[in-house]
Formats: structure tokens, sequence, C-alpha cells
């Protein structure tokens, strides 16, 4: 079945350095990719978005590339801020129902 | 505001005793699904809804029931709550099959503890 795989946090980093998160993905067929952020005591916030091989979706500094070849969605900020520390979750939908599939989601923390 | 609604935001239940976990989203969305966030295991769909009237398994509905009786609302029981079922449980919904693409909207999560 799908499944998607993150790198393991907690990330810890100073304001202003270079972010990547990464993540791989399980599919059968041609899944829709997310980054989805969760900050503290919140629901989760949809960052960004990909649906097909090479497509780079961004948001917010954010920026992540839809990679078929190496079946990788990594998210990347050339700067993070404190304001970015969260729970960033790599997610890809698929199939009629287009059911959420998550990875276990990796915690940022930026600091001064 | 235009959003997903889950009450309440915070329950504890004795094991065995059964509840509600509401749902409901004013959006006019078809796609409707029920989450688990445990520790180091991301989020688990319990059970989904592609309509009203359609419910279906997700990867852990053991000890949850669904109905979809309108478009709008999206309950999840517990039938005989157990130690296990402690957990944050979010509702999310999303424009049909097209819309899935735009995303899930995401409730604020109802975090349930069970003694």
């Amino acid at each position: 079945g799908d499944s998607v795989t993150q790198m393991e946090g907690p990330v810890t980093l100073s304001e202003e350095a270079f972010l990547t998160i990464n993540c791989t993905y399980t599919a059968t067929g041609y899944p829709s990719l997310f980054w989805y952020v969760q900050y503290p005591g919140e629901g989760l916030q949809l960052l960004l978005k990909a649906t097909k091989a090479d497509d780079k979706g961004s948001n917010k500094g954010f920026e992540a590339t839809y990679r078929k070849e190496t079946t990788s969605f990594h998210l990347e900020k050339g700067s993070v801020q404190v304001s970015d520390s969260a729970v960033y979750f790599c997610a890809l939908s698929e199939g009629p129902a287009s059911k959420l599939t998550f990875g276990t989601g990796t915690r940022l923390q930026v600091t001064l | 505001n235009a959003g997903v609604t889950q009450t309440p935001k915070f329950q504890v239940l004795k094991t065995g005793q059964s509840m509600t976990l509401q749902c409901a989203q004013d959006m006019n969305h078809e796609y409707m699904s029920w989450y688990r966030q445990d520790p180091g295991m991301g989020l688990r769909l319990i059970h989904y809804s592609v309509g009203a009237g359609i419910t279906d398994q997700g990867e852990v509905p053991n000890g949850y029931n669904v109905s979809r009786s309108t478009t709008e609302d999206f309950p999840l029981r517990l039938l005989s709550a157990a130690p296990s079922q402690t957990s944050v449980y979010f509702c999310a919904s999303s424009r049909g099959t097209g819309g899935v693409r735009s995303g899930y909207t995401f409730g604020s999560g109802t975090r349930l503890t069970v003694v």
C-alpha cells in the first residue's frame, strides 16, 4: 500500500538557517503530494501541494518539488524564522476516495 | 467563520463508556474523514465518507462507528472506550475528487483521554 517516510526529528536550527526536511513516498500510481504544518495546540494546515511530476509547490517561503524519479518531495526554506517552529507532515493522496496517507511528522524548532 | 468545527475540544472518559465526537463543516464539502494522531505515528485514518449516506473504513476502524446522514455532519462514535483510544482526533473535509488536490481542511482537534 501507499506509504510516506519522513526524516526523524526534532530538527533544531538557528534563525535564518537553511531548512531541508526529507520526504519519500511509495505509491502504486500518480499521487498528489502535500506538506501540512501543525502549530502547537492547533490542527493541520495545508502548507503546499504538487499534483504531478516536476511540479513545484510553494508558500510562505517554503518550496517542494515533486520528483517522480526519486519518489521524493523534500521541503526546503532558505531562511527559517522562529515563527516556523512547528511539526511538518508530508502526505500523499491517491485513488478514487483520495484518502490522505501521512508521514510521522518532523518537529522543527528554530532558535534565536 | 467557515471551516471544520469539532466538539468537544477535550474529553476524559472512563473505560467502557461511550461517546460521540462531533464534526461539522459549512463548506459543502463532499469528502470527510476522521484521523487519530499518536506520538511517533503521524495521523492514521479511522473512517471516511465520500458523500452523504456513504462511509468506509480506514486504516484503524476498530472500536469506532460513523454515519453521514447529511453533507455537513460526520460524527465519530466510540462504542466502549479503551485506554488505547487515548489520542488526539482530527476531522477533515475536502471538495470531491478534484478538490482533494487542493488539500483537506482540518478541524482543531479533540483531545481524548480514556482512564
